[in-house]
């Protein structure tokens, strides 16, 4: 089955610090991902939609200049968290939206729980 | 109100036991996707649906979009069925809606 990795799966750093999550579909390509976030005992919340070879789309309240989406290939989007701060400790998830035989889904990554310090 | 409704939000059952989740949603939807998001996080997806009734396995999602409600049902429950799980309607270019999710936990 389709297959989306998210690397690292946990990441630990100081304030102010820049951290990238990577989106990866493996055997796929995904013209649209998705990235989330999941506060503890929360429900997931869609962060933006990111579609290969354009600027992503943000949902409301999220940051643009903040949590900078590049979707460069089919299969790599990647999450930088710029200047992280406490209130960003979240655990991210990716998904990968794959079109086959007339048919749409999306495959979730693993998830990169995020602690800033 | 929120846009997607689950209930029960707990559920504590015994092995062997028949399992319903249920949804209820207002957005309009094209499909609606069911999800298992285990203790680590990880998720996975288990049903998408847009009209009738899926099965894989022990597990049976039953959707009616007239009404607005999608169930998710889990035979002959396991230990390892215990995870949440999530109701996420989809409207319009695969964007999700998340419900709050149902803690279900199966003891042995």
């Amino acid at each position: 089955g389709a297959v989306v990795s998210q690397h690292p799966s946990r990441v630990i750093c100081k304030s102010g610090t820049s951290v990238k999550i990577e989106c990866r579909s493996l055997d796929f390509q995904a013209t649209t991902m998705f990235w989330y976030r999941q506060f503890p005992k929360q429900s997931l919340m869609l962060m933006a939609t990111s579609n290969e070879g354009s600027k992503a789309t943000y949902e409301q309240g999220v940051e643009k200049d903040k949590f900078l989406i590049n979707h460069a290939s089919l299969t790599l989007s990647t999450l930088t968290v710029t200047s992280a701060h406490p209130e960003d400790s979240s655990f991210y998830i990716c998904s990968a939206r794959r079109l086959a035989g007339g048919w749409e889904t999306q495959y979730f990554g693993p998830g990169t729980r995020l602690l800033v310090l | 109100k929120n846009e997607v409704e689950q209930s029960p939000q707990n559920l504590t059952a015994q092995e062997g036991e028949f399992i319903t989740i249920n949804c209820s949603y207002s957005v309009g939807i094209s499909a609606l996707h069911w999800l298992q998001q285990h203790p680590g996080g990880g998720i996975v997806s288990l049903f998408m649906l847009s009209s009738g009734k899926k099965k894989h396995g022990r597990l049976i999602a039953t959707i009616n979009i007239q009404e607005k409600h999608s169930s998710l049902h889990i035979t002959a429950s396991h230990p390892r069925d215990s995870a949440v799980y999530i109701c996420a309607p989809t409207e319009g270019a695969q964007k999700l809606v998340f419900g709050q999710g149902t803690r279900l936990t199966i003891n042995p």
